[in-house]
């Protein structure tokens, strides 16, 4: 079956432009997580949704990161005005619902890298 | 605060020998423990988990962890590493009433031939 999927794969851009990236969740899964990973260390917590509403955006670094998921499905990550410290793998997970038991399905991430 | 640990970066195993990659955490309460595995330029792939019940629980390609609540550990394990193990390895700890995860900073594994 199609696990989390996220595009693009790789996104190069310079300081100070906007991006998007996308992440498609598994089929029926109710939860949507966003995660930044940087090198040589473990994904670090961004942004949660369960449904279309931001359950919990507490790891969001600063109000230059938005996110949203307007249909409960598909969610799009949004960096304004990107900084060289962005640059990192940024992971998209789903789950069928937030919490509890069950385990997070990843996608492959976005290597996004700032000039 | 949650979090977890893992101690060593690096951790190399002859191929058919046991491995045992290190995980302790630290929540308030009782824990939700994961274990997931990362190839090179892949997603995070899930392993195990621990719920509840069974300090032994066993997991994806022949792998296996121990809940050990007095030592606030979680020990990935398998009887006999393959070549094909080689890769990073995540520990993460969510408490009951939590949604996100806590990762630790992964465990590169390298299993020699």
């Amino acid at each position: 079956g199609a696990g989390v999927s996220q595009t693009p794969s790789n996104k190069v851009t310079e300081k100070g432009k906007y991006v998007e990236l996308r992440c498609d969740p598994i089929s029926g899964h109710t939860a949507l997580y966003w995660y930044r990973q940087s090198l040589g260390q473990g994904p670090e917590f961004l942004i949660y949704f369960q449904g279309t509403g931001a359950a919990d955006d507490s790891g969001l670094p600063n109000d230059r990161f938005f996110a949203v998921r307007p249909e409960g499905s598909v969610s799009t990550l949004k960096i304004q005005r990107t900084e060289r410290g962005d640059s990192a793998v940024y992971l998209c997970a789903s789950s069928i619902v937030a919490g509890g038991i069950y385990e997070q399905f990843f996608g492959p991430g976005t290597r996004l890298t700032v000039l | 605060a949650q979090s977890v640990a893992q101690p060593e970066d690096q951790v190399n195993v002859a191929e058919g020998n046991p491995l045992t990659v290190k995980c302790t955490y630290s929540v308030s309460g009782n824990p939700y423990l994961f274990w997931y595995v990362q190839y090179p330029n892949r997603g995070l792939q899930f392993l195990l988990k621990y719920i509840t019940g069974d300090n032994l629980v066993k997991g994806s390609y022949g792998f296996e962890a121990e809940f050990n609540k007095s030592q606030t550990s979680f020990h990935l394990k398998k009887p006999s590493a393959l070549v094909s193990d080689s890769a990073l390895y995540f520990c993460a700890v969510r408490d009951l009433t939590g949604n996100q995860f806590y990762f630790g900073t992964g465990t590169s594994l390298t299993v020699i031939p």
